[in-house]
């Protein structure tokens, strides 16, 4: 069992470019989870997929961050263009069926840094 | 808006000692509370969780205490050992998704 794979682990990347990052979630899983963890903020629902469909993209912080999910083997969160702020590690997570009692898997994060 | 407020932020504790984190939640619509463990350069893995229909729930060192009325809920470990070191996220649950409080550093010393 591969877990949830995250690419890159770390991403260095200069003030005003676009960053992807991605996401493979455990074979079988249905729902995806990104979130954002700083240590002034914590861990951060970014967006949430279930059957590949976002279903809350409340917490993407504003027009620069989108995220897709083109089949249930892969999906990307896209920074454009990047700014210092968002540095941060990156988690994706993966769970079988819709709710919020289910065990999220993590994966092992993207740690981004803006410079 | 944070609706699970976590304390400490940080805490302390001797080998053997117990070591205690504190949650708050605002919303009465959670149903599922869960907390998880996070090693340094991991993701976070769940620990242990409870429902709201029972005021505790232990498994090994670990026990999680639950006040409905006071929309209150925190983790005890017990015998805390050097290997428990970690950062503890207390979260809330309902519907599709968990809000998560901003984490706990425990460090456990010899």
């Amino acid at each position: 069992d591969a877990g949830v794979i995250q690419s890159p682990r770390h991403e260095v990347t200069e003030m005003g470019q676009e960053v992807t990052l991605r996401c493979k979630p455990i074979s079988g899983h249905n729902s995806l989870f990104w979130y954002r963890q700083t240590m002034m903020r914590g861990l951060e629902l970014l967006i949430y997929f279930n059957n590949n469909v976002p279903i809350d993209d409340s917490g993407m912080p504003e027009d620069r961050f989108s995220a897709k999910m083109p089949n249930a083997s892969f999906s990307t969160l896209k920074i454009q263009p990047s700014e210092p702020r968002d540095s941060a590690v990156y988690f994706c997570a993966s769970t079988w069926g819709g709710g919020s009692y289910n065990e999220q898997f993590f994966g092992p994060g993207t740690r981004l840094t803006v410079l | 808006q944070q609706q699970v407020k976590q304390s400490p932020q940080s805490l302390i504790v001797q080998k053997g000692g117990i070591s205690i984190i504190n949650c708050a939640y605002e919303n009465t619509a959670f149903d599922y509370f869960p907390w998880y463990q996070q090693f340094p350069g991991k993701g976070p893995a769940l620990l242990i969780a409870i429902r709201p229909d029972v005021s505790e729930k232990k498994e090994g060192r670990f026990t999680i205490s639950f006040n409905k009325s006071a929309k209150q809920f925190s983790l005890h470990i017990m015998d805390s050992q050097p290997g428990d070191s970690a950062t503890y996220f207390c979260a809330a649950g309902g519907g599709n998704k968990l809000t998560f409080g901003t984490g706990t550093q425990l460090k456990v010393e010899l």
